[in-house]
């Protein structure tokens, strides 16, 4: 079974920092991944997936994130916080070998990015 | 403008009663699903629908039912026997079924509160 880590229910960075959500995840074959950004009592917006090529992958709103096979990792960065930033982000997985992408996504528990003036 | 309406926003229901949230997409997608999140807890997988007129249990589906007549259309009734269903509910789709990796769009959410 698939799983998703996030670590940090909580980050808080400064506007003009580096902002740095870890997500780990668990997969018995090659996932598709993919980060959400959550604002307050809304639906949840794709950010950026990886599926296959490239490793890094770039987003929507200046974020990116690197698929680490080896460390099974696909952290979310971006070089300079903003205050429109602060949000709920979510990191989800979709195993290739079971269909995932047909049964829904895993996600992890989120996490809550604060930026500080 | 093409998207997922989710209807109401806010629902306030009664112990012991049975409410059903709606979801519409004009997207022409396939497939869609429901989700439940609470806080802290992430979403979980209540039930999803890959073609009309059939549909699939998800992680969570103990207290809930869903129908799929049209294609556009996947509403979620949450009963009676849903122990603890004040939650943030989300709909979502994706274009193709079957299809690993397709991008999951999310409509806008009801929050449903027990009184």
């Amino acid at each position: 079974a698939q799983s998703v880590t996030q670590l940090g229910s909580h980050v808080s960075v400064s506007e003009g920092a580096l902002v740095l959500l870890r997500c780990n995840y668990s997969s018995s074959v090659p996932p598709y991944l993919f980060w959400y950004v959550q604002y307050p009592n809304q639906g949840l917006q794709l950010l950026l997936k990886y599926t296959t090529g490239a490793t890094l992958v770039k987003g929507i709103n200046g974020f990116e994130a690197e698929f680490k096979k080896s460390e099974t990792s696909f952290h979310l960065t971006k070089p300079s916080a903003h205050m429109s930033d602060a949000a709920e982000y979510f990191c989800a997985v979709s195993d290739r070998g079971s269909g995932g992408g047909a049964d829904g996504l895993t996600f992890g528990k989120g996490t809550h990015l604060i930026i500080q003036p | 403008d093409g998207g997922i309406t989710q209807s109401p926003k806010y629902l306030f229901r009664k112990e012991g009663q049975n409410v059903t949230l709606s979801c519409e997409q004009n997207l022409n997608h396939d497939a869609m699903y429901w989700y439940r999140q609470d806080p802290g807890q992430g979403l979980r997988l209540i039930y999803y629908s890959q073609i009309v007129n059939d549909f699939q249990k998800g992680d969570i589906a103990e207290g809930y039912s869903v129908s799929r007549e049209k294609k556009e259309s996947f509403p979620l009734t949450v009963t009676s026997a849903q122990k603890n269903p004040t939650a943030f509910y989300l709909c979502a789709s994706t274009p193709t079924s079957g299809r690993v990796g397709d991008t999951q769009y999310f409509g806008p959410g009801t929050r449903l509160t027990v009184l």
